[in-house]
């Protein structure tokens, strides 16, 4: 299977910062990589897709970067209602599609 | 609208059976793959296997071969995961989420089902 390791595991940051999320995949994926965002108590939700594609209803403040094994999630301004873990998933070749361990990101 | 509607939360002993179930509607579910994710308390998100309702075509991860089984029914647009004996460690929050057609994300996402399994 291929390994996906992101970094740090959990960070905090103040409401209008900008925050970076890093995901390194274990060998290239091209640009297969995508990021869930999971609020306390609820399901997963689709932000970005093939590493740099917004999904739809998804706030312009998120963006995400990169290919083959390195990858980027960029909050440009922080906002309260972005509490939450933050997870990469790589959807290269054949199941199973590995997640990242996740990021937990506290507003200060 | 598609919307992915789990079955409610379990309370069960070990050595229990146990079949979930989540529902699709909004969309031709027999035309997009389901995924079935565990997220244990307190840990990450982990994928178990995919069904395409559309033939009962499945994959497991190689961590959850032979501990459970996932099927379909297209004609009720409804996919399955089950355990013929449960254990404590299959306490967790269970998942299923489409397929979508970009990059194999799953855009979709069930409201989740937690199991517990306790004596």
């Amino acid at each position: 299977d291929i390994q996906m390791t992101q970094s740090p595991s959990s960070l905090s940051a103040s409401v209008g910062d900008r925050v970076t999320i890093t995901c390194r995949a274990s060998q290239s994926i091209s640009n297969t990589l995508n990021w869930y965002q999971q609020k306390p108590g609820k399901a997963p939700k689709l932000l970005i897709y093939a590493a740099s594609s917004l999904q739809s209803g998804v706030p312009s403040r998120f963006s995400g970067s990169g290919s083959g094994t390195d990858f980027t999630l960029t909050i440009s301004s922080l906002q309260p209602e972005d509490l939450a873990t933050y997870y990469c998933q790589q959807s290269y070749s054949t199941f199973p599609y590995t997640f990242g361990q996740g990021t937990k990101l506290e507003i200060k | 609208e598609v919307q992915l509607v789990q079955s409610g939360a379990e309370v069960k002993k070990p050595g229990e059976s146990l079949k979930i179930s989540c529902k699709g509607s909004g969309y031709n579910f027999a035309s997009y793959w389901i995924i079935w994710v565990r997220q244990m308390p307190g840990k990450g998100l982990e994928c178990m296997g995919i069904v395409y309702p559309g033939d009962s075509d499945i994959k497991y991860s190689p961590s959850f071969q032979g501990q459970v089984t996932i099927s379909a029914d297209k004609s009720i647009s409804t996919a399955y995961l089950q355990w013929s004996s449960l254990k404590a460690s299959d306490t967790a929050m269970y998942y299923c989420a489409r397929r979508g057609p970009n990059s194999f994300s799953s855009d979709y996402w069930g409201q989740g089902t937690l199991v517990t399994v306790s004596s």
